[in-house]
């Protein structure tokens, strides 16, 4: 739909479980980013890799784990995770990365994530 | 930190009728704007956008208004329709980084 495509859109898991989120993007953009979506909160920024070189890691526990082995693609692994870290887990990707003028984001539809 | 939210966290309009949507935001040094629409089910998708150096701007049915004197941002779907049902926030950019609203609950009553 939007270019941006995430899988899996589901995601049950245990706290001890190892899991990874995939996101593909097909707009041959150069930024991608994670984004943490919870009820009633705004879009919280995880990460963001700019030509596969992360340039941002907004204070998130080491139990997330990105990787960007390509400008098209990213991966969030995920390794004991807590009750709270469930929520809707989207990816977003922009022809040059930093939020400068002009510079849209796409979403994907995002992974619904629930850890029990 | 920055602080983006929107006057309303939900709006019923009935169909047909226009609706308003409201942010503030805190920067004065933000110079980009976009509203998204999020449906249930799916990711943010972009409606329209502006830059700090208009306070106007039209799309197909949509109209955003910046007023900088005030940071505020507002967004105008004209005859809302049963498909407009969403949630709606706003983002701001100072080149930096987005800062994105909570978000206002948009019902359209047929």
């Amino acid at each position: 739909e939007t270019g941006v495509t995430q899988t899996p859109r589901h995601l049950v898991m245990g706290m001890t479980n190892k899991k990874s989120l995939k996101c593909e993007q097909h707009l041959g953009h150069n930024a991608m980013y994670w984004y943490k979506q919870s009820a009633k909160k705004p879009l919280e920024l995880m990460f963001v890799y700019n030509f596969k070189e992360q340039t941002e890691n907004n204070s998130v526990p080491s139990r997330f784990s990105p990787e960007c082995p390509n400008s098209s693609h990213l991966f969030l692994h995920l390794h004991t995770l807590q009750p709270e870290d469930s929520a809707l887990y989207l990816c977003a990707s922009s022809q040059v990365g930093g939020g400068a003028s002009n510079e849209k984001l796409f979403f994907g539809s995002g992974t619904q994530l629930s850890v029990l | 930190g920055e602080s983006v939210g929107l006057h309303l966290p939900t709006l019923s309009v009935q169909e047909g009728d226009n609706s308003i949507i409201n942010c503030a935001y805190s920067n004065s040094a933000s110079d980009y704007f976009i509203w998204y629409k999020q449906e249930s089910g799916k990711g943010p998708q972009f409606i329209i956008d502006i830059r700090s150096n208009m306070d106007k701007r039209q799309g197909q049915r949509v109209t955003v208004l910046l007023n900088k004197t005030v940071k505020h941002l507002s967004l105008q779907i004209a005859a809302t329709q049963p498909g407009d049902s969403a949630v709606y926030f706003c983002a701001e950019s100072t080149g930096n980084q987005f800062y994105f609203g909570t978000g206002t609950s948009l019902t359209v009553i047929p």
